[in-house]
């Protein structure tokens, strides 16, 4: 959807590096999504917020880490604990609740 | 908490030929059910969705069928193109928080 921007589009790490990927949407939905994907799997969420200033963990948070500090962003800081990140980072957006989520175009993380 | 199994994991057809895929949850609580469609490299784009208060859904070529008491839900695409080759994805959602826990995918495969 054209509401919401990932960027960068690829991205390599080196060792030891924290990386951040931006996320951003113009739908002014409240609640905020990231995931990751891994070849052959399906998504596996990592945070997600329903306000700004508020987020939560989701299955996969551990050597993440994120902020909502404005409605419109969600970035997500890849920290050096993480130590497999290689994967293909996904934002989502919707309105809170059992609601559609929309996707951003993805950011693949790479490792140097 | 909530675990989608989806199947099966490949699925090759004819071209105008039916194509099916079936999800089970295992979280009685959960009500809203999408499915999304992923082409090669792209972001996820939800094709339809359905909500435990109803049965079936049918938009054009497709169709999804939800069982409660089996907690099983289905894709059907019809009339199949080759349009269609992608991954497929079931996903289910139980709470307000709007989380979805996805199933691993089905990479369909449309010959003409």
């Amino acid at each position: 959807d054209g509401g919401i921007t990932q960027s960068p589009k690829y991205l390599f790490r080196k060792e030891g590096q924290n990386v951040t990927l931006s996320c951003e949407q113009n739908l002014n939905h409240d609640a905020m999504y990231w995931y990751r994907q891994d070849p052959g799997q399906g998504l596996r969420l990592i945070y997600y917020s329903q306000i700004v200033n508020d987020f939560q963990k989701g299955d996969i948070a551990e050597g993440y880490s994120v902020s909502r500090e404005k409605k419109e962003s969600f970035p997500l800081t890849v920290t050096s604990a993480q130590k497999n990140p290689t994967a293909f980072y996904l934002c989502a957006s919707s309105i809170p609740g059992d609601q559609p989520q929309h996707f951003g175009d993805g950011t693949r993380l790479s490792i140097l | 908490g909530e675990n989608v199994e989806q199947h099966p994991s490949t699925l090759s057809v004819q071209e105008g030929d039916s194509a099916v895929i079936k999800c089970t949850y295992s979280d009685s609580a959960s009500n809203y059910f999408p499915w999304y469609k992923q082409e090669l490299g792209k972001r996820p784009q939800l094709i339809i969705d359905i909500r435990s208060n109803v049965g079936e859904k049918k938009d054009q070529r497709i169709a999804v069928t939800l069982n409660k008491t089996a907690k099983h839900f289905s894709l059907h695409i019809t009339e199949t193109q080759p349009e269609d080759s992608a991954v497929y994805f079931c996903a289910a959602s139980r709470d307000s928080w709007g989380k979805l826990q996805f199933g691993a995918g089905t990479q369909v495969v449309v010959t003409p």
